[in-house]
């Protein structure tokens, strides 16, 4: 089964530290990864995606993540954590079929204290 | 540009009432999703089009219904609502068959059964 983990519920960061979120995931032939975030009483933006190339991918807010096929894992990072970054974040794998369905990890809640 | 635009925001329903929630996306995408977020569950996929005139199931389909008469709109409907379906819905949207593309999303309705 074509699957995405998120295997922390939550993490916290003091600000100006470096941050991760962890993500792996499993799907059968070339995945194509996403991050999303999402903001309290918001819908879900787009961060950053992997489709193909070099590794380290950068995003939207200072966000990077890298993609890591033998460990099949696609953590997003930053370097200096602020206390805005503090939301809920989902990776994401989009499956090629008919639908081109996205499946969604559960989520890590980002925690930045100042 | 609105993107994807959901309506209500809000909705407080009782035990075997209907309604229905409307998507409008103005970014001529042919794919159009329904997700149901949950605490600690991620996002699921309730159902799914990817043309006008077309729908499929998703994930959780049971107790909802879908369709998608103009491609600019998708409408999920509830036809007996139970307490088990009060969650935070979103719909989001793509280009279809583009897998390289992400989703993009509404900012939600927050439907509560008593």
């Amino acid at each position: 089964a074509q699957s995405v983990a998120q295997p922390e519920d939550q993490v916290n960061v003091a600000e100006g530290n470096p941050l991760t979120v962890k993500c792996t995931y499993s799907v059968s032939g070339n995945p194509y990864l996403f991050w999303y975030v999402q903001y309290p009483n918001r819908g879900l933006q787009f961060l950053l995606k992997y489709i193909t190339g070099d590794n380290l991918v950068k995003g939207s807010y200072g966000f990077e993540a890298e993609f890591n096929k033998s460990q099949t894992s696609f953590h997003l990072k930053k370097p200096s954590a602020l206390v805005s970054d503090s939301a809920l974040y989902f990776c994401a794998v989009r499956l090629y079929s008919s639908a081109s369905k996205i499946i969604f990890g559960s989520g890590t809640r980002l925690s930045i204290r100042p | 540009n609105a993107g994807v635009t959901q309506t209500p925001k809000f909705r407080v329903l009782k035990t075997g009432q209907s309604m229905t929630l409307l998507c409008a996306q103005d970014m001529n995408h042919e794919y159009m999703y329904w997700y149901r977020q949950d605490p600690g569950m991620g996002l699921r996929l309730i159902h799914y089009s990817v043309g006008e005139g077309t729908t499929a199931k998703g994930e959780v389909p049971d107790g909802y219904n879908v369709s998608r008469l103009k491609k600019q709109n998708f409408l999920l409907g509830l036809e007996s609502a139970a307490p088990s379906q009060t969650s935070v819905y979103f719909c989001a949207s793509s280009y279809g068959g583009r897998v390289s593309y992400g989703y993009t999303f509404g900012s939600g309705t927050r439907l509560t059964v008593v």
